[in-house]
């Protein structure tokens, strides 16, 4: 069955460390987006790609980056973490219908001591 | 920006009950889409909706797209402990998504 996947699950690392967080689709979509989840604000958006090669800000990018090089995989990188980086990350993915709905990944559950 | 406002925010309710929970938007939404989050999950979607007035019933939930497509309400019935979660509406407008901030359901067995 197609599935998204999302790795590690939980991941625990220090401040200034570079952190990268994987995800994985197997619905060949060619749609994906990082979010996260903290209380008090839902989910928000990260970074988002329509496409291989393709790559936009979402409303909270500062201090994340993602490369698209194929169309199964969005990693996300954190370049040097911080404590407010602390989080829930939820990955999804898209057909490139526009108004789709979106299929999301388990979650991965970051903390920056 | 816009924003999907939800309501209510939490519910408390026994075994058996009916629920039901609305989504609104100052903005006109072409589709909206229900997720249920269950605790240390990713949200599930449950329903689709795709135009206005669509009533659409997955299981024991149903949900409607409104005439005036800035609003849309999600309905559980006869509810069961496993309904506890979170309830997100969603809509996707202009390629950007628009998620409501939740309700969060609790049953009581």
């Amino acid at each position: 069955d197609a599935e998204i996947t999302q790795s590690p699950r939980h991941k625990i690392t220090e401040t200034g460390r570079q952190v990268t967080l994987a995800c994985h689709q197997t619905w060949n979509h060619n749609n994906m987006f990082w979010y996260r989840q903290d209380l008090g604000h839902g989910l928000r958006l990260i970074h988002y790609s329509y496409g291989v090669q393709d790559t936009n800000k979402g409303e909270v990018s500062d201090g994340y980056s993602v490369s698209r090089s194929n169309t199964e995989d969005l990693p996300l990188t954190l370049e040097s973490a911080a404590s407010s980086q602390t989080s829930v990350y939820f990955c999804a993915s898209s057909t490139g219908t526009r108004g789709s709905e979106q299929y999301f990944g388990p979650g991965t559950r970051l903390t920056v001591t | 920006g816009q924003q999907l406002n939800q309501s209510p925010q939490s519910m408390f309710i026994q075994e058996g009950e009916d629920v039901s929970m609305n989504c609104t938007s100052s903005s006109i939404f072409n589709t909206w889409l229900w997720y249920k989050q269950d605790p240390g999950e990713g949200p599930v979607l449950l329903i689709a909706l795709y135009k206005a007035g669509e009533l659409t019933s997955n299981g024991r939930l149903t949900a409607q797209f409104g005439i005036t497509r800035k609003d849309s309400f999600l309905n559980i019935s006869a509810s069961i402990p496993s309904d506890v979660g979170i309830y997100f509406c969603a809509g996707p407008n202009f390629n950007k998504f628009y998620f409501g901030s939740g309700t969060k359901l609790n049953v009581k067995p």
